[in-house]
């Protein structure tokens, strides 16, 4: 099993539409997770950092939580063409006496007009 | 505030060859992580320092190392390069560490021929 894990995609939505991305993860001791978004050639960008269960909006995106069922997940509302990239999912995860953060494989999302 | 800057953007090296490449975190950021990404294996973690310590290593080999100031810039190097080491290296800064938010700097794009 893969420690923190995301559909590739490509996940094709139309613009204007609600994007739903989501991620799981192994480490039942994780604390901290964030969202990034990489356009191509590009280094990732971070969009929204979350650590308790629940919702947590920014502008058009919310990250929802549920550390019982090791799920996060990011919502875009009214998805514009501009936000066609990659999402990463990072997970923050003990390896002993530190932690590191691990990444997702990303989902490639695509806003179509 | 200023980003994370590395250098060089891009580097063209052959088989054998070693590199350094460097990193300007964020001014009071502590830590520093290094990032390899490639195509086939996502973004995967190299090392973190952290107050010229390093924190956490990856599973890659001694050909990689690190440092870091007690400016906070931090530079990796890594020794008789091979072909799969071509790839984009990413360094991201953050306050503490990993259960904080990093941000990434633009990349390394490393080439070897």
């Amino acid at each position: 099993q893969k420690e923190v894990e995301q559909n590739s995609g490509p996940l094709s939505v139309p613009e204007g539409a609600i994007a739903s991305l989501n991620c799981t993860y192994s480490d039942r001791g994780s604390q901290s997770f964030f969202w990034y978004r990489q356009y191509s050639g590009k280094s990732p960008e971070l969009i929204m950092s979350i650590y308790s269960n629940g919702d947590k909006e920014d502008g058009r995106f919310t990250a929802q939580l549920n550390k019982a069922s090791q799920y996060v997940s990011l919502l875009i509302r009214d998805s514009q063409p501009s936000d066609s990239a990659t999402y990463l999912c990072a997970v923050n995860m003990n390896t002993g006496t530190a932690s590191k953060l691990t990444f997702g494989t990303g989902t490639r999302l695509q806003v179509t007009l | 505030k200023a980003g994370v800057t590395q250098t060089p953007r891009y580097l063209i090296k052959t088989r054998g060859q070693q590199v350094t490449l460097s990193c300007s975190p964020i001014s009071g950021h502590r830590s520093v992580s290094w990032y390899q990404q490639t195509p086939g294996q996502g973004l995967q973690f190299l090392f973190e320092y952290f107050s010229e310590t390093q924190r956490n290593k990856g599973n890659f080999p001694g050909r990689f190392s690190g440092r870091q100031f007690s400016n906070s810039r931090s530079e990796m190097n890594v020794s008789t390069l091979e072909l799969g080491d071509s790839a984009l290296y990413l360094c991201a800064s953050s306050l503490w560490g990993s259960y904080n938010e990093q941000f990434f700097g633009p990349g390394t794009r490393l080439t070897v021929l």
